[in-house]
């Protein structure tokens, strides 16, 4: 599975549009970016998933330039309830790869 | 609703003794996993089941075993030999196995060793 990396932590105010940024130099043709959210104590929560382009759903956007080596999570207008770790993954369709690599993270504190 | 079920939310286990851990889904999931974390860490994974009656080691399964007799159950037991056991444990399916599906996480079982 493609390694990826993204910053440890961020800071932000309410309000303000959050993009947190996450680069898989070796993503393969098949691989997808997904991301993940988790609260304090609770289970990660699936967010979005992309392969090109731009995907939006009612919680965040995913921006993927063309070449795939990186990726942009843009959380707009967050709030006091963001604040949460964001993890960044690569899920491939190929192979016997059903298993998710969670790495760090990215911890999100959304300041008042 | 359909989802995961985790139980018990908050464990106490004294060294010496095996737990078990209880995950049942009602997604109609055939893969399951079961996943440790530390304090500020990530997600590391000790066992994962793609469909009923099978089950395959993770990257730190050493101390712990599973079963998977049914689709909808997958409990972790967390034995003696498990030297460092305080630790989350999330349980978590998707629809088939394959990374490029959603995962659904439980709420966790928290373990501390007394």
């Amino acid at each position: 599975l493609a390694k990826t990396t993204q910053p440890i932590s961020m800071d932000s105010y309410e309000g303000q549009e959050v993009n947190i940024t996450c680069s898989h130099n070796n993503i393969a043709t098949n691989d997808y970016i997904t991301w993940y959210q988790q609260f304090p104590s609770q289970g990660p929560r699936f967010i979005i998933q992309g392969y090109k382009t731009k995907v939006t759903n009612e919680v965040a956007s995913l921006f993927i330039p063309a070449d795939r080596k990186s990726s942009t999570l843009s959380l707009p207008r967050v709030s006091l309830s963001d604040t949460a770790v964001y993890y960044c993954l690569v899920a491939s369709l190929s192979g016997n790869t059903g298993k998710l690599i969670f790495g760090q993270g990215t911890t999100l504190q959304v300041k008042p | 609703d359909g989802g995961i079920t985790q139980s018990p939310k908050y464990l106490f286990r004294k060294e010496g003794q095996n737990v078990t851990l209880s995950c049942e889904q009602n997604l109609n999931h055939d893969a399951m996993y079961w996943y440790r974390q530390d304090p500020g860490q990530g997600l590391r994974l000790i066992y994962y089941s793609q469909i009923v009656n099978d089950f395959q080691k993770g990257d730190i399964a050493e101390g712990y075993s599973v079963s998977r007799e049914k689709k909808e159950s997958f409990p972790l037991t967390v034995t003696s030999a498990q030297k460092n056991p305080t630790a989350f444990y999330l349980c978590a399916s998707s629809i088939s196995f394959g990374t490029v599906y959603g995962y659904t996480f439980g709420s966790g079982t928290r373990l501390t060793v007394v």
